[in-house]
C-alpha cells in the first residue's frame, strides 16, 4: 500500500513571492507522482507528473517539482505566485503497476496582494 | 468540448431517497473512476471500471452501486441516502490500466443530504 503526506495544510503567501508545497510518500513498489490543483468550486486539473527520467519536472502555470527518491519526496515550487494561484493543491501517487491513485490531504494556498 | 462531464452539478435531497449521478467522457479512455471528496477536501477513490469491468471497489457501503453501460459512461447510484453521504463526487477517466495515464476529472457533483 502507498500513502501520501502533505506537510502543510495551509500556506499563506504574498503575491510575487515564491512558494513551496511539501509532499512525502511511502510505497513498497515504484510509483508515479502527480500534483493536481483544484480552484474554488471546480474539478481537479493536473499541474505536472513524474513518471521517469529527469527528477526536475516542469508543469503548467510556472510550477515545477523535484522528485527525490532517497527522501521519498516530491515538493512543488513556484518562484513567483499570482493571486490566481489561490487554490487547493493535491499531491498524489500511483503504483507503477496499478491505477489506484492515492491523494494527500491537500494544501490550501492563499495568495494575498 | 467538455472532456469529462457530470450531471447534475448540484443535488439536494432528503435522507432515505435514492439518487443517481451520471458521468460521460469523450476522450476515448477505457478506464473511469468515482471519487468522493469530503468536507475536509480529502479525496478517496470509490470505484473504477475498465472497459465496463469493475476493477477497483473500495470499502464503500453497498448502498452505492456503479454502473457502466459502455466505456464512455460511468454512473453512480446511491440508495437510502444518509447525512454522511453529503460530499462532492468526482468522476475521472484515464487511458489504459497502468498508473502512468493521467486521470482527467469532471467538475464534480455536490450532493447535500438533508
Amino acid at each position: 500500500a502507498q500513502s501520501v503526506t502533505q506537510l502543510d495544510s495551509q500556506v499563506p503567501v504574498f503575491e510575487e513571492a515564491p512558494v513551496e508545497l511539501r509532499c512525502n510518500y511511502s510505497s513498497s513498489v515504484s510509483v508515479y507522482l502527480f500534483w493536481y490543483v483544484q480552484y474554488p468550486n471546480q474539478g481537479l486539473q493536473l499541474l505536472l507528473k513524474y513518471l521517469s527520467g529527469s527528477t526536475l519536472v516542469k508543469g503548467i502555470n510556472g510550477f515545477e517539482a523535484e522528485f527525490n527518491k532517497s527522501q521519498t519526496s516530491f515538493h512543488l515550487r513556484k518562484p513567483s505566485v499570482h493571486i490566481s494561484d489561490t487554490a487547493e493543491y493535491f499531491c498524489a501517487v500511483i503504483p507503477s503497476n496499478d491505477y489506484k491513485l492515492s491523494f494527500g490531504a491537500g494544501t490550501t494556498v492563499t495568495v494575498r496582494a | 468540448d467538455t472532456a469529462v462531464s457530470q450531471t447534475p452539478k448540484y443535488l439536494v435531497t432528503q435522507m432515505g431517497n435514492d439518487k443517481s449521478i451520471k458521468c460521460e467522457q469523450n476522450l476515448g479512455h477505457d478506464t473511469m473512476y468515482w471519487y468522493k471528496q469530503d468536507s475536509k477536501k480529502f479525496l478517496k477513490i470509490m470505484f473504477s471500471y475498465n472497459n465496463k469491468e469493475l476493477i477497483i471497489n473500495e470499502t464503500v457501503p453497498n448502498r452505492f452501486s456503479p454502473k457502466s453501460p459502455d466505456k464512455a459512461h460511468l454512473n453512480l447510484h446511491i440508495n437510502s441516502l444518509e447525512l454522511g453521504d453529503s460530499a462532492v463526487y468526482f468522476c475521472a477517466s484515464s487511458d489504459g490500466t497502468s498508473g502512468s495515464g493521467e486521470q482527467f476529472f469532471g467538475p464534480g457533483t455536490r450532493l447535500t443530504v438533508l
